[in-house]
């Protein structure tokens, strides 16, 4: 059971490219979400989605695109690279219906993007 | 202001130490509170959460939320050099909402 897993783990991009960052999960979560870390900033809802075919923006959409075809991977696009993405960037997944109630995520180990 | 705000750090304490970590909120309508530990470099993992207000105790930890003042606490008890670690707090409305993060602090425990 591999849980959350995100590649690449490191990525170094050029001012103006484009690169998608990878991330599946094998626990049958329907949640799934892009967060992205930077020093001191806490975590930062880039995108969500709650099902295959759905998703929704969260709080520093710009720069990004996701999909959502299947329940196991989503993908996050970035077009255009910008020094400002300089980033750690977390996937992460829950599941709706918990026993416990709570929205409990489960992060992968993050992708740690510098745009020179 | 931020919805969820954390007590700015790092923090340092020698082994044995009891650490006192806190956050409070803005929002009256958050209903869960949880703590996130992430180690360097790895991502972050839930410690422990709670549902509305109370305590709720797991070994060494102790997650108290006061809904009264909108303060969420952390307490480490006999704390370990393993405890070192960012700590981040986090609150939602309801179950299957998103979830608001504080901005994390740092903790060392020096042997």
């Amino acid at each position: 059971n591999a849980g959350v897993t995100q590649t690449p783990k490191f990525r170094i991009l050029k001012i103006g490219q484009s690169m998608t960052l990878q991330c599946t999960q094998d626990m049958n979560h329907n949640y799934m979400y892009w967060y992205r870390q930077d020093p001191g900033m806490g975590l930062k809802l880039i995108y969500y989605s709650v099902g295959a075919g759905i998703t929704d923006k969260g709080e520093v959409p710009n720069g990004y695109n996701v999909s959502r075809s299947t329940t196991e991977d989503f993908p996050l696009r970035l077009e255009l690279a910008a020094p400002s993405q300089t980033s750690v960037y977390f996937c992460a997944s829950s599941y709706s219906a918990s026993a416990s109630g709570a929205n409990v995520l489960t992060f992968g180990a993050g992708s740690r993007l510098t745009v020179l | 202001q931020k919805e969820v705000e954390q007590d700015p750090g790092p923090l340092s304490v020698p082994e044995g130490a009891i650490v006192s970590l806190n956050c409070t909120y803005s929002n009256s309508a958050f209903q869960y509170f949880m703590w996130y530990r992430q180690y360097s470099r790895k991502g972050p993992e839930l410690l422990m959460y709670t549902y509305s207000s109370g305590n709720k105790e797991d070994g060494r930890f102790t997650a108290q939320v006061d809904k009264s003042s909108k303060y969420i606490s952390l307490f480490i008890r006999d704390s370990q050099p393993s405890d070192s670690a960012t700590y981040l707090c986090a609150s939602s409305y309801g179950a299957n909402s998103k979830l608001t993060f504080g901005k994390g602090i740092t903790l060392s425990v020096r042997p």
